[in-house]
């Protein structure tokens, strides 16, 4: 069964600092890999999506990896700002067996960037 | 091209009562999935239809909850005889075919039951 982890569960960070959010996962057998925001009381916004075959998304001051072999991707935002201050969900698409292509989410990294 | 459309974006019930939660997906999107956030939760799958078909309802509980997709219209979610346990942010997320296509996600909508 597939688990995703996302570390740390929460991140403070003064403006203008390059961060990186972690996430894990424990089925390498993935379809794609997909990062979203999550504003309080909003829906999701999909900010990158990695297919299987690709090591790395970029959309301007975010960068996604994903290392399949090991069950990792990261989220490196560049010079954060206030506006950057979410939540940030990773969620995975094995898309075989049963699942039908379902997302499965970790519990999210919630950021907070200080002017 | 509007987004994906949820409604009503919050639903109050007391106990007991059904919850009816509509979602309508992208335009020329024909694949429908509904996700649960309880507090201090990650999203959880419920159900993934498409038009007049369930496709995988692994997520669902087995009581009280059914979805539908039908041919015209909204997708449906509905919980009968709501229980305190119920109240989260039901999700719904839009494709424009299967496995391995971005998810467009609606802004939900939060149950609360009294």
């Amino acid at each position: 069964k597939q688990e995703v982890t996302q570390i740390p569960a929460a991140l403070s960070v003064p403006e203008g600092e390059n961060l990186v959010l972690n996430c894990s996962f424990t089925d390498s057998a993935i379809y794609n890999l997909q990062w979203f925001r999550q504003d309080p009381g909003k829906g999701l916004t999909s900010l990158l999506l990695i297919q299987s075959s690709q090591r790395e998304q970029t959309s301007g001051r975010l960068n996604a990896s994903l290392d399949k072999s090991s069950g990792r991707s990261t989220l490196y935002i560049a010079a954060s700002q206030p506006g950057d201050s979410a939540t940030y969900l990773c969620a995975v698409n094995d898309g075989y067996g049963g699942s039908q292509g379902n997302l499965i989410f970790g519990k999210g990294t919630k950021l907070s960037v200080k002017p | 091209n509007a987004g994906v459309m949820q409604n009503p974006r919050h639903l109050v019930r007391r106990r007991g009562q059904e919850a009816r939660l509509r979602c309508s997906p992208m335009k020329g999107h024909s694949h429908v999935y509904w996700y649960r956030q309880l507090p201090e939760e990650g999203l959880k799958f419920m159900v993934y239809l498409q038009k007049e078909n369930i496709i995988d309802e692994s997520g669902m509980p087995k009581e009280r909850f059914s979805a539908e997709f039908p041919k015209e219209g909204p997708s449906i979610l509905r919980i009968q005889q709501v229980v305190r346990g119920d109240s989260a942010a039901y999700f719904c997320a839009s494709s424009p075919r299967g496995v391995g296509a971005t998810q467009y996600f609606g802004p939900g909508t939060r149950l609360t039951v009294l």
